[in-house]
């Protein structure tokens, strides 16, 4: 159980474009949701936190307008990166926490993006 | 601010070596310390954690010791399993399963 999906795995896209990634809670119901960016051999970093039904909370320095959160149910968030730039390549990974508790987060696989 | 260090990769070890790797933290206050695996195209799954000084986590054959007094969180098993190969991810927590800071991770391949 616990299971956490993300869609697409790896995308590939043209700079000034636009590209969502979704994560999916498949077998619970996730009142929040977590997004993070990893780049290459470093750790991941937290960029927002998604709260289902209300505005999404950014880290310091993550740009929220370049960012695009929505969790508009309590099993789907997504992120939606806007006017990608090379720059935006990197790996996003998302993670759920079980609606109610326990208090621990179930991670997806990720997905890589690639902004030529 | 808070970090957690972990050693460098990639870790190569043969079928049934001793594991070691490396954890160290800082942070104000009391974190909970955890250990979280990735293995290929899956997301990362908790392994163990621990949440208080002298407390040990173990799952799977893997431990680690949270040492307050060395800020370090060693993750260990006694004899790794091709089935071990994977990313392992040192992490703290200062809310209790929320507010992750995240280590860089380091792989390890176990050859048969």
């Amino acid at each position: 159980g616990a299971v956490v999906s993300q869609h697409p795995s790896w995308v590939i896209c043209k700079s000034g474009t636009s590209v969502k990634i979704e994560c999916r809670s498949l077998d619970f119901q996730a009142t929040t949701m977590f997004w993070y960016r990893q780049f290459p051999k470093q750790s991941l970093m937290l960029m927002a936190t998604s709260n289902e039904g209300s505005k999404a909370t950014y880290e310091q320095g993550v740009e929220k307008d370049k960012f695009l959160i929505n969790h508009a149910s309590l099993t789907l968030s997504t992120l939606t990166v806007t006017s990608a730039h090379p720059e935006d390549s990197s790996f996003y990974i998302c993670s759920a926490e079980i609606a109610g508790g326990p208090y621990e987060q179930y991670f997806g696989p990720g997905t890589r993006l690639t902004v030529t | 601010g808070d970090s957690v260090t972990q050693m460098e990769g990639p870790v190569t070890l043969s079928e049934e070596a001793f594991l070691t790797i490396n954890c160290t933290y800082t942070a104000t206050g009391y974190p909970s310390l955890f250990w979280y695996v990735q293995y290929p195209g899956e997301g990362l799954q908790l392994l163990l954690k621990a949440t208080k000084a002298d407390d040990k986590g173990s799952n799977k054959g893997f431990e680690a010791t949270y040492r307050k007094e060395t800020t370090s969180f060693h993750l260990e098993k006694g004899s790794v399993q091709v089935s071990d190969s994977a990313v392992y991810f040192c992490a703290l927590s200062k809310d209790y399963g929320q507010n992750f800071v995240f280590g860089p991770g380091t792989r390890l391949s176990v050859l048969p």
